[in-house]
């Protein structure tokens, strides 16, 4: 079946690590997206690639850095210098304008 | 710059209830407006959307109804059901996005809790 795979779904990692989440794809889609959640604050854009080897800056990109080698592929590192990187994380696909495609989610807490 | 807003939460509800979720919203000309879904422990999935104004858009037994002249995409359903229990966001498209979801606006979100 066609969707998206983030991994791994809990992370836990000690201050000063850089952690990397995984998001894959198989919609064939060339939009992609990563968002943060926190409770009580909706979703929050960190970055999005509208096609290969080129991404944008969303509203909280501080502290987080991806690539888009594949198409299929999105990976979001957090990296130390994201000061409260305690969240759900979730990495969305497009097909088409605000249609998004989510996975499941990956849950990181900063020990 | 555009905004969602969506009524506070959580919402609590007797099963078979009549279920009303606000939503309004801030944008220029005529954006795409949409319902998510994100049932515990879940990312979010599109429940309905509505592309201009008047539209409606309905899935599941949810309706919402595009109103431009009050800006606003209220969620119903007649009847809901303990399965509806989740957290529900509205979110809007601008009109020059783009084609991708790079200006997507989300709302809060309100938890929906509904009792036997």
């Amino acid at each position: 079946d066609g969707g998206i795979t983030q991994s791994p779904k809990y992370l836990f990692r000690k201050e000063g690590q850089n952690v990397t989440l995984s998001c894959e794809q198989n919609l064939n889609h060339d939009a992609m997206y990563w968002y943060r959640q926190d409770p009580g604050q909706g979703l929050r854009l960190i970055y999005y690639s509208q096609i290969v080897n080129d991404f944008q800056k969303g509203d909280i990109a501080e502290g987080y850095s991806v690539s888009r080698e594949k198409k299929e592929s999105f990976p979001l590192t957090v990296t130390s210098a994201q000061k409260n990187p305690t969240a759900f994380y979730l990495c969305a696909s497009s097909r088409g304008i605000g249609e998004l495609f989510f996975g499941e989610g990956s849950r990181l807490t900063v020990l | 710059g555009n905004s969602v807003t969506q009524m506070e939460g959580p919402v609590t509800l007797s099963e078979e209830a009549f279920l009303t979720i606000n939503c309004t919203y801030t944008a220029t000309g005529y954006p795409s407006l949409f319902w998510y879904v994100q049932y515990p422990g879940e990312g979010l999935q599109l429940l309905l959307k509505a592309t201009k104004a008047d539209d409606k858009g309905s899935n599941k037994g949810f309706e919402a109804t595009y109103r431009k002249e009050t800006t606003s995409f209220h969620l119903e359903k007649g009847s809901v059901q303990v399965s509806d229990s989740a957290v529900y966001f509205c979110a809007l498209s601008p009109m020059y996005s783009g084609g991708g979801a790079d200006g997507l606006t989300f709302g809060k979100g309100t938890h929906l809790i509904i009792q036997p």
